[in-house]
């Protein structure tokens, strides 16, 4: 399959801890974003590269969310100390310049 | 700030129906517009990119139309099915290509 692909796609924690997703984006794609949703809404923005390079974040982007991209391949979301409001389903997306974004199938986060 | 807006929430058509889906938004400088599909807990499918240049992109039974001049995107889908019962949300870029999605249209076809 060569679409883009996101681990896990479902993950349960408990309020406090860390947590880490993964998406692959399509290889020869050399823009990446993470989307946030939530029930009833439509995807909101929160991070994107361009190769390697982080270029731009949203100002839901809080301190406790980080994002990589080493080596413009994969990417990681990474959110410390999880609270109930950061459930969702985070979504990774990949494309070209002025082309289609192509949308993983998502991670969806419970905080319990 | 780029804001989408697509209205109804929710449409309930009996199958083999033809229907629009609308989609407005407020900043006409934009390159191109994006509508996708996304089934209940599932991530988005892309379904046609429409780009400025363009009035008009189909595919099957799907058509979408981009007027800028006056805001707007409509979304056709011909002799509607239940399988065709999903979300549909209508997406424009910004900066950096990011996109600006509406709320979306919960579209339920009854057999």
């Amino acid at each position: 399959d060569t679409g883009v692909s996101q681990d896990p796609r479902h993950k349960i924690t408990k309020r406090g801890q860390n947590v880490t997703f993964r998406c692959d984006p399509i290889s020869e794609h050399n823009r990446l974003y993470w989307y946030r949703q939530t029930l009833g809404q439509g995807p909101e923005f929160l991070t994107y590269f361009q190769n390697e390079a982080q270029l731009e974040k949203s100002r839901l982007l809080s301190d406790r969310f980080s994002a990589e991209r080493p080596k413009g391949s994969f990417s990681t979301l990474e959110i410390q100390r999880t609270e109930q409001g950061d459930s969702a389903m985070y979504l990774c997306a990949s494309g070209r310049n002025n082309e289609k974004l192509f949308f993983g199938s998502g991670t969806q986060l419970s905080v319990l | 700030k780029q804001e989408v807006t697509q209205i109804p929430a929710a449409l309930s058509v009996p199958e083999g129906e033809n229907l629009v889906l609308n989609c407005s938004f407020t900043d006409s400088a934009i390159y191109n517009l994006q509508w996708f599909r996304q089934d209940p807990g599932k991530g988005l499918t892309s379904l046609l990119l429409i780009q400025s240049s363009q009035r008009e992109q189909t595919s099957g039974r799907l058509n979408a139309s981009l007027d800028k001049s006056s805001g707007r995107s409509t979304l056709y889908i011909a002799a509607s099915q239940p399988g065709d019962s999903a979300t549909y949300l209508c997406a424009a870029p910004g900066a950096n290509s990011k996109l600006t999605f509406g709320k979306g249209i919960t579209l339920s076809v009854r057999p």
